[in-house]
C-alpha cells in the first residue's frame, strides 16, 4: 500500500524567506500526488496536484511542487513566505493502481511565518 | 451556499446521546466522503459513497452509521460514542470516485464526546 511521510511536523520561516515543506511517498509506480492546505477552523483546500503530466506543478498562492521519481519526493515550495501562509499543509497520495484507491494523507506540517 | 457545507460546526454530546452530522455539496459531484481528523494523526478515511452507494468502509465501528439519501447529501449518525471519538469530522466530495479526482472539503464538525 502507498504511504506518505512529511518530514517535520512544524516548520518556521521568516516573512519573505523561502518555504520548503517536504513530502516523500512510497509507491512502485508514479502515483497521483496532492498538496492541501488547512487554515484554522477550516477544511482542506487543494493547493496543487500531480497527475503524471509536467513534473513541476504550479498551484495557487504562489506555491509549486516538483515530482522527483528518483527520490520519491514531492516537496512543496514558495519563494517568499507571507504571513497569510501560516497554516497546516498536507501531502496526499492516490494510486498507483488503475482502480479506485483512496487518498492517503501525511500527518501534516504546520507552517509558522515570523514577521 | 457554495462548495461543501457541514452542520453543525461544533457538537458536544454525552456518551449515551444520539446525534447526526450533515454534509451537503453544491458542486454536482457524484462521490462523497467522511474523514476523521484527530490531533497528531493523519486524516482517516471512514466512508466513501459513489452515486449513493457505499464503496468504502474502513473498519469503522458500528457506532458510526453513514447515510447517503442522494448525491448531494451525506449524513453521519452517531450513537453511544466514546471520548476517543472526539475529533474534527470532515466531509468531502469529488466529481467521481477515482484516484485522479480532486476532493473538495467542507469546514468540518468539531465533535467533543464527554
Amino acid at each position: 500500500a502507498q504511504s506518505v511521510t512529511q518530514l517535520g511536523s512544524h516548520v518556521s520561516v521568516s516573512e519573505g524567506a523561502l518555504v520548503l515543506l517536504r513530502c516523500n511517498y512510497s509507491s512502485s509506480v508514479p502515483p497521483y500526488l496532492f498538496w492541501y492546505v488547512q487554515y484554522p477552523n477550516q477544511g482542506l483546500q487543494l493547493l496543487l496536484k500531480y497527475t503524471s503530466a509536467a513534473t513541476l506543478v504550479k498551484g495557487i498562492n504562489g506555491f509549486e511542487a516538483e515530482f522527483k521519481k528518483s527520490e520519491t519526493s514531492f516537496h512543496l515550495t514558495k519563494p517568499s513566505a507571507h504571513m497569510s501562509d501560516a497554516a497546516e499543509y498536507f501531502c496526499a497520495v492516490s494510486g498507483p493502481n488503475s482502480g479506485n484507491t483512496p487518498l492517503v494523507f501525511g500527518k501534516g506540517t504546520r507552517l509558522s511565518v515570523i514577521a | 451556499e457554495t462548495g461543501v457545507t457541514q452542520t453543525p460546526r461544533h457538537l458536544v454530546m454525552g456518551m449515551t446521546n444520539k446525534k447526526s452530522l450533515k454534509c451537503e455539496q453544491h458542486l454536482g459531484h457524484n462521490a462523497m466522503y467522511w474523514y476523521k481528523q484527530s490531533a497528531k494523526k493523519p486524516l482517516e478515511l471512514m466512508f466513501v459513497y459513489s452515486l449513493e452507494e457505499r464503496v468504502e468502509n474502513n473498519s469503522v465501528p458500528s457506532r458510526f452509521s453513514p447515510e447517503c439519501p442522494n448525491s448531494s447529501h451525506l449524513f453521519l449518525h452517531l450513537h453511544t460514542l466514546q471520548p476517543e471519538d472526539s475529533a474534527l469530522y470532515l466531509c468531502a466530495s469529488s466529481q467521481e470516485w477515482g484516484r485522479a479526482h480532486t476532493q473538495y472539503f467542507g469546514p468540518g464538525t468539531r465533535l467533543t464526546v464527554l
